[in-house]
């Protein structure tokens, strides 16, 4: 029963496009929702969050997209560089006070080609 | 029928005690893991098993002691529990070491009082 899910386990790109990193979640309760980076060997580092009363939220080259009534949001990385390789986990949570834990999607590994 | 899972789910405690945090996955996945939630920013990988031998070990107190039965199960045991050890514990499992897809527990938050 994955409540949040990330159905591409892979994603390949050239460098200078976008990548679209997409992730779908099942329970409408979800009011939070961040997107992480991880690197081999190490724990994922958060990136990015979107709370359920925006629709769009923008640091630098990412930006998250959310759409509620479709229980879909997405990840896009304009443009893509070969560092932003890596696997990137969604993750909801019913709250952003931190109070409640938290719900990780599966991951998707992004190679950006040189 | 859930994949990977954790209990218990909320553990209160006193400084100073020993506690079991117990994680199962029914994926038949090789490599389990076990993360720590420091704050929203960061989960920092605490241990890696590959078929019940310990593969990655990152610097952790020696009060942090993984026991893995058999590959299933992978538990996380912590003596002496300091105030700092106040956190999210996430377990995770994935097929293999080299398998980027990881199934995410519901993570275990740990008060020490």
């Amino acid at each position: 029963d994955q409540q949040v899910k990330q159905n591409s386990p892979s994603l390949s790109v050239q460098e200078g496009r976008i990548s679209i990193l997409n992730c779908d979640y099942t329970n409408s309760m979800f009011d939070y929702f961040l997107w992480y980076k991880k690197y081999p060997a190490e724990g994922p580092t958060f990136l990015i969050s979107i709370s359920s009363i925006k629709d769009k939220n923008e640091d630098g080259r990412f930006t998250v997209f959310l759409n509620k009534s479709a229980k879909h949001l997405s990840l896009h990385i304009v443009p893509s560089q070969p560092g932003d390789s890596a696997v990137y986990f969604c993750a909801a949570s019913f709250d952003q006070t931190g109070a409640n834990n938290l719900f990780f999607g599966t991951g998707t590994r992004l190679t950006v080609i040189p | 029928d859930t994949a990977v899972s954790q209990t218990p789910k909320y553990l209160v405690t006193q400084m100073g005690n020993d506690k079991s945090i117990k994680c199962e996955q029914n994926l038949g996945h090789d490599t389990m893991y076990w993360y720590k939630q420091d704050s929203k920013k960061f989960l920092k990988i605490m241990f890696s098993y590959n078929n019940k031998e310990l593969i990655i070990n990152e610097t952790v107190p020696n009060r942090f002691s993984p026991k893995s039965p058999d590959k299933a199960h992978l538990n996380l045991h912590i003596n002496s529990l300091e105030l700092g050890d106040s956190a999210v514990y996430f377990c995770a499992s994935s097929q293999s070491e080299s398998t980027d897809t990881q199934y995410f527990g519901p993570g275990t938050r740990l008060t020490v009082l």
